[in-house]
């Protein structure tokens, strides 16, 4: 069974920053692209980054490059997402997803809040 | 970046009925289209990729059709169950970018 476990979540001050995490299971990850995906309150989806299959390319939509880093670790498993100099409109449920023609496969979400 | 223009972004419809969700993407996206749906308080659910190939799991009452810009989600014989909020997203191109979702509601 596919899992996706996203760990790193909580409340960080404008400009600080915050590293997540997304420990995947149940599949042979280093096959497949991984995406982060964040949903601000009662609002809609947002792409935030993928990255390929061996970390080689990455890519960002503007609302988030140069300040978020999408990393993996196909040893551990592991997808990161590095977030500096934070903002309030950064405040969302932030998801891990396993990418192949569109996103099948979510985590749980973890909450980052952005907030004095 | 590619738009895609979702509606209606709410609807009520009774058991039974058939209910239908547009999306409109601002240039062709070749039918890489997904849809997904998302019950409150849960992550999101692959319901459609490819604009009409249903995902493993995926009730036979969902259907995706459409092509070039032009896209729909057909729900047949509505169950409450079927309350959700559903998503269109484009993956033809980066930035990859979703509809703006459509409340589903039972009446």
């Amino acid at each position: 069974e596919v899992q996706l476990v996203e760990s790193g979540g909580g409340l960080v001050q404008p400009g600080r920053s915050l590293k997540l995490s997304c420990a995947a299971s149940g599949f042979t990850f280093s096959n497949y692209y991984m995406a982060w995906v964040r949903q601000a309150p009662k609002k809609g989806l947002e792409w935030v980054a993928t990255i390929s299959t061996s970390g080689s390319r990455t890519y960002y939509p503007d609302s988030v490059k140069g300040r978020f880093t999408i990393s993996r670790d196909n040893a551990k498993s592991s997808l990161y997402l590095q977030m500096n100099s934070l903002k309030s409109e950064d405040t969302a449920t932030y998801y891990c997803a396993r990418q192949l023609e569109g996103f099948a496969y979510w985590g749980q979400g973890t909450l980052v809040t952005v907030s004095s | 970046d590619i738009q895609m223009t979702q509606s209606p972004a709410s609807l009520s419809a009774s058991l039974g009925e058939t209910v239908t969700i547009e999306c409109r993407a601002s240039e062709d996206i070749y039918s890489n289209l997904a849809w997904y749906q998302q019950k409150p308080g849960n992550s999101p659910q692959l319901l459609i990729y490819d604009a009409n190939s249903l995902a493993d799991g995926v009730p036979s009452r969902f259907s995706g059709s459409g092509s070039g810009t032009q896209y729909s989600l057909k729900i047949n014989s509505l169950q409450s169950e079927d309350v959700a909020s559903y998503f269109c997203q484009q993956y033809n191109n980066y930035p990859f970018t979703f509809g703006s979702g459509t409340k589903l509601e039972i009446k």
